[in-house]
């Protein structure tokens, strides 16, 4: 059935390491989406990318839907990057199919 | 100014009882979700209206209705709660054209006991 897998399912990391976040998908795909839930449960867009690779400041993804997977790089890690990263993935029914997500914990 | 807003953001209510959530989005997008997420933080999509007309609908129980007014508002009823139901529930949206990117409001917390 359709897929979204993301690993590793829990990350504990020193503050300023760098992480990578891996999402792979069964199918292909029109849409896709980072979101990151900060401990307060709030749930952010940090991208849109069904393709290609976009920067924003730390945060960098990379999608290479050919091989079905995307990635999340997070650099020089801060204590309020911890919290739960999920990818989400639209097959073409145009409603988003979330994975399982990555609990990011960051030690100061 | 909150772009996806609802409420309330905590619910206690007893077994039987029913309930509704509100959802208010101001960015003008056309289309509108309710999404729950449970205990272990799995979520899924319950509902999605696009310019008030039900698009997707997940096999969600018929105790949950969901109602939109206007494109702008999204409401979610909840008839003969269950403890089952106890999740958090979001609302979202997002504009068609705009690569549907999604925008998430912070979440009703519904307990019920």
């Amino acid at each position: 059935g359709i897929q979204v897998e993301q690993s590793p399912p829990d990350l504990i990391l020193q503050e300023g390491a760098n992480s990578t976040l891996r999402c792979n998908f069964s199918d292909s795909v029109n849409n896709l989406q980072w979101f990151h839930q900060n401990p307060w449960g709030q749930l952010i867009n940090l991208f849109y990318i069904p393709s290609g690779t976009k920067q924003n400041g730390r945060l960098s993804a990379t999608t290479v839907a050919t091989e079905r997977y995307s990635l999340l790089y997070i650099s020089s890690s801060q204590t309020t990057d911890s919290g739960v990263y999920f990818c989400a993935v639209d097959f073409g029914n145009e409603k988003l199919t979330f994975g399982t997500g990555t609990r990011l914990t960051i030690i100061p | 100014d909150t772009a996806v807003s609802q409420t309330p953001k905590y619910l206690v209510t007893q077994m039987g009882n029913d309930k509704s959530i509100k959802c208010e989005q101001n960015l003008g997008h056309d289309t509108m979700y309710w999404y729950k997420q449970d205990s272990k933080k799995f979520l899924k999509i319950m509902f999605s209206y696009n310019n008030k007309e039900l698009i997707i609908n997940e096999t969600v129980p018929n105790r949950f209705s969901p109602k939109s007014p206007d494109k702008a508002h999204l409401n979610l009823h909840i008839n003969s709660l269950e403890l089952g139901d106890s999740a958090v529930y979001f609302c979202a949206s997002s504009q068609r054209e705009n690569g549907n990117t999604i925008y998430f409001g912070e979440g009703s917390w519904l307990t019920v006991v």
